[in-house]
């Protein structure tokens, strides 16, 4: 099973900083991870897939990038409605599995 | 526009059974595979099972092989998922989630709002 970890799990930024958030893979996963956010109380939203595409409607100050077992979301500037958790999620190996997320506050 | 949306949660015993539905519409329901994901409460997200679009191909995560049944029946666009042998760690809000594309592994585009089960005595 791949693990997927995370880092750090709490990120306290103000509205305007840049986000970096990590997603390191037990072994390699290839180019196949995505990333989600979620909102209290909401369902969860795809950003990301394969590592660098952002899906559909993603406002372009979310990007990402990194191959194999290491990989990278970054949020350019963030906006008050960018503050909830991001899950990291494999499909490259049965089960699929996601990360523990990381947790973007406002500091 | 895509709506899922998943019904049939509710309190249950352990060892009890349940049957979840997710409604689909707003696309060509047998092109996509299907999934449930789950959250128990103040937890992170865990995949559980995915069905192909014909469903001839299901997967699942090891804490629920044997026990969870994935299913759909396309000419109703609903997918079904059937929990039997509950556990006290099976309390979540099992979400039913579109894949991207045709394939069983694609990323998770579109989600259901969810529904809650609570296992209980």
């Amino acid at each position: 099973e791949i693990v997927l970890t995370q880092s750090p799990a709490t990120l306290s930024l103000s509205p305007g900083e840049r986000a970096t958030l990590s997603c390191r893979a037990s072994q390699s996963v290839s180019s196949y991870l995505a990333w989600y956010q979620q909102k209290p109380g909401q369902a969860p939203r795809l950003l990301i897939y394969d590592a660098s595409n952002r899906a559909t409607g993603i406002p372009a100050r979310f990007s990402g990038s990194g191959s194999g077992t290491d990989f990278t979301l970054t949020i350019s500037s963030l906006e008050p409605e960018d503050f909830a958790v991001y899950y990291c999620q494999q499909r490259s190996y049965w089960p699929l599995s996601f990360g523990p997320g990381t947790k973007v506050d406002i500091k | 526009e895509v709506q899922l949306l998943e019904s049939g949660g509710g309190l249950v015993q352990p060892g009890g059974s349940l049957r979840l539905s997710c409604a689909a519409s707003g696309f060509t329901f047998g092109s996509y595979a299907m999934n449930w994901v789950r959250q128990a409460p103040g937890k992170g997200l865990e995949w559980v099972s995915v069905i192909s679009g014909s469903g001839g191909n299901t997967h699942y995560a090891d804490s629920v092989k044997g026990r969870f049944t994935i299913s759909r029946d396309n000419s109703k666009n609903t997918l079904y998922l059937q929990l039997n042998s509950l556990r006290a760690e099976d309390t979540a809000v099992y979400y039913c989630a579109k894949g991207l594309w045709f394939g069983d592994s694609s990323p998770f585009d579109y989600w259901g709002q969810g529904t809650r089960v609570t296992v209980s005595s």
